[in-house]
């Protein structure tokens, strides 16, 4: 079956505008997950969304980050007033969360570069 | 603080070579614990995933052992290829869903 697909695959902005990166989870996957890769930092966590519950945003780094999940399905995460520091490849992975069986697939990844 | 670690963060070996990569975290009551591969330019691939009742899992030439109490799993490649080649990230979850990752290990193959 498809996997977890992410749109747009490269993005460049300039500095202060807003961007939205788009996640596609596997169909049937209940949990949702946004990490960020940067030279720097490594891979890092930014968001969970499971089910209904509400989010864990503990990840974010700011407030011009959010993210908001259509449906149970589709995500968007979205970056207001960009800025360069903010530049790095965003993942999102899936998974379908029960007990033993939470093995988390991850998606190709959005290239964000902020100019 | 929860924290994952791999070394060496590079490994080049030759063809045909059993090698082992390592992984260790800082605190032992994880949930569970995921090797990835990254290609240049890709997302991860799953390779393995141990819960954290289990002591090993093995799929083709790989074989992931964990070791809880030392903090410790490695990741066992046997009879390696050039295919191989790529970075290994060792992922661990605690009580909060979210993966804490390693820096990676990156392999080279050379044939």
């Amino acid at each position: 079956g498809a996997g977890v697909s992410q749109s747009p695959s490269n993005k460049v902005t300039e500095k202060g505008k807003d961007v939205e990166l788009r996640c596609d989870p596997i169909s049937g996957h209940t949990a949702l997950y946004w990490y960020r890769q940067s030279l720097g930092q490594g891979l890092e966590f930014l968001i969970y969304f499971q089910g209904n519950s509400a989010p864990d945003k503990s990840g974010l780094p700011s407030d011009r980050f959010s993210a908001e999940r259509t449906g149970g399905s589709v995500s968007t995460l979205t970056i207001q007033r960009t800025q360069q520091e903010d530049s790095a490849v965003y993942l999102c992975a899936s998974s379908y969360w029960g007990i033993g069986v939470d093995e988390q697939f991850f998606g190709p990844g959005t290239r964000l570069t902020v100019l | 603080k929860q924290e994952v670690t791999q070394i060496p963060a590079a490994l080049s070996v030759p063809e045909g070579e059993n090698l082992v990569l390592n992984c260790s975290f800082t605190d032992s009551a994880i949930y569970n614990l995921q090797w990835f591969r990254q290609d240049p330019g890709k997302g991860l691939t799953s390779l393995l995933l141990i819960q954290s009742s289990q002591r090993e899992q093995t799929s083709g030439r790989l074989n992931a052992s964990l070791d809880k109490s030392s903090g410790r799993s490695t990741l066992y490649i046997a009879a390696s290829q050039p295919g191989d080649s790529a970075t290994y990230l060792c992922a661990v979850k605690w009580g909060a869903q979210k993966l804490v990752f390693g820096q990676g290990t990156r392999l080279t193959i050379n044939p």
